[in-house]
């Protein structure tokens, strides 16, 4: 099984500011087959970038994902309001799926 | 556009049964593999299990691996979970998700599921 562990656990920022979100795989992930997803309190997760790299449908382009083997990151940039959230990478490599834990984005 | 409706949640004692369902709209259902991700309580997320578009190829987390079973029914456009011999640990809010290549591109609203005596 492939643990993810995402750092920090918890990121303070502020509205237009830049945050940086890592993802370490305990193993190579195969075809960059990582996605990373955003949810906000009370809501289902929303997917932003698969493969990676690539953002998903409707996705602003300040949400940009970057990576590969065994280190991903998800980077924001100009934080917006709607951006404090919680966010998850996945793994899609090999089964079981796995998520890491997850980063809280607060102000 | 893409909508996930789950329904069947509830509190449920230890050892019980339980059959959530998720309605499907806005897609090609019978082209997609679909899943089950819970969340149980303040927690992270958590696959539970994945299945083809013809009902054949079934996989799951190990923790629910004989208790829980996929099923689907493309002519109704649904999804089901029958859970079988509930934990207290199975509780959490099951989210339906589409699967494509293992990528949860969509996502339902959850469903909320509480085993307590």
């Amino acid at each position: 099984e492939i643990v993810l562990t995402q750092s920090p656990g918890t990121l303070s920022a502020s509205p237009g500011e830049r945050a940086t979100l890592s993802c370490r795989a305990s193993q190579s992930v195969g075809g960059n087959n990582l996605a990373w997803y955003q949810q906000k309190s009370g809501q289902g997760p929303r997917l932003l970038i698969y493969d990676a790299s690539n953002r998903a449908a409707g996705i602003p382009d300040r949400f940009s994902g970057s990576g590969s083997g065994t280190d991903f990151t998800l980077t924001i940039n100009r934080l917006g309001p709607d951006d404090f959230a919680v966010y998850y990478c996945q793994q899609y490599d090999s089964l079981p799926r796995t998520f890491g834990q997850g980063t809280k984005v607060e102000v | 556009e893409v909508y996930l409706v789950e329904s069947g949640g509830g509190t449920v004692q230890p050892g019980s049964s339980l059959r959530l369902s998720c309605s499907a709209s806005g897609f090609t259902f019978y082209n997609y593999w679909v899943a089950w991700v819970r969340q149980a309580p303040g927690k992270g997320l958590e696959w539970v299990g994945s299945i083809d578009q013809h009902d054949n190829e079934k996989y799951y987390v190990d923790s629910v691996q004989g208790r829980f079973i996929l099923s689907r029914d493309n002519a109704d456009r649904s999804l089901y979970l029958q859970m079988n011999h509930l934990r207290a640990e199975d509780t959490a809010i099951y989210y339906c998700v589409r699967d494509t290549f293992g990528v949860f591109d969509s996502w339902g609203q959850g469903t909320l599921v509480t085993v307590s005596s």
